[in-house]
């Protein structure tokens, strides 16, 4: 069974640096990995997709990679800003049911 | 246009109570899910719907009931609401590996 986890639980960072938020998982015969933004009392809001013959998506400031072999995925965030802070949900495809199974999040806080 | 709507986006009701949340997508496509969302924030799929069938049913109590009318919509019904019930619930529909979420519903039992 698909498990999903996720390190740091909540990073605190100042403006303009650089972070990464990790995930791994338990099962490598994933379909793809998405990173997904949560923000207080909002819904789901999917940042990037990377299907499982890729090996990274960039969108913006926003790069993930994913290495299946190891069942690590990143997201890596560049010159991060105050607009940046919510929570980091990523979250695999797997099963013959082409379930998402998420890791717990990591809370990120870009100080000002 | 939203292509998962959800109804209503917020409930407040009495335990003991039956309710009903309503998920219905424009997309055409053919899986159906329904997530929640604890107070701890963990996401953690409920059931899944291929073509009105069943094809997950994860450990939920036997209060909660799916039910698929047409490939389109997937609502929740939950029998004698409990405290432990509060959660924000995340309807999602996927074509292609692709799953598209409905904005949430969040459901307080007081």
């Amino acid at each position: 069974k698909q498990e999903v986890t996720q390190i740091p639980a909540a990073l605190s960072v100042p403006e303009g640096e650089n972070l990464v938020l990790n995930c791994s998982f338990t099962d490598s015969a994933i379909y793809n990995l998405q990173w997904f933004r949560q923000d207080p009392g909002k819904g789901l809001t999917s940042l990037l997709l990377i299907q499982s013959s890729q090996r990274e998506q960039t969108s913006g400031r926003l790069n993930a990679s994913l290495d299946k072999s190891s069942g690590r995925s990143t997201l890596y965030i560049a010159a991060s800003q105050p607009g940046d802070s919510a929570t980091y949900l990523c979250a695999g495809l797997s099963g013959s049911a082409r379930q998402l199974t998420f890791g717990s999040g990591t809370q990120l806080t870009v100080l000002p | 246009d939203t292509a998962v709507s959800q109804t209503p986006k917020y409930l407040v009701t009495q335990m003991g109570n039956d309710k009903s949340i309503k998920c219905e997508q424009n997309l055409g496509h053919d899986t159906m899910y329904w997530y929640k969302q604890d107070s701890k924030k963990f996401l953690k799929i409920m059931f899944s719907y291929n073509n009105k069938e069943l094809i997950i049913n994860e450990t939920v109590p036997n209060r909660f009931s799916p039910k698929s009318p047409d490939k389109a919509h997937l609502n929740l019904h939950i029998n004698s609401l409990e405290l432990g019930d509060s959660a924000v619930y995340f309807c999602a529909s996927s074509y292609r590996n692709t799953i598209y979420f409905g904005e949430g519903s969040w459901l307080t039992v007081v």
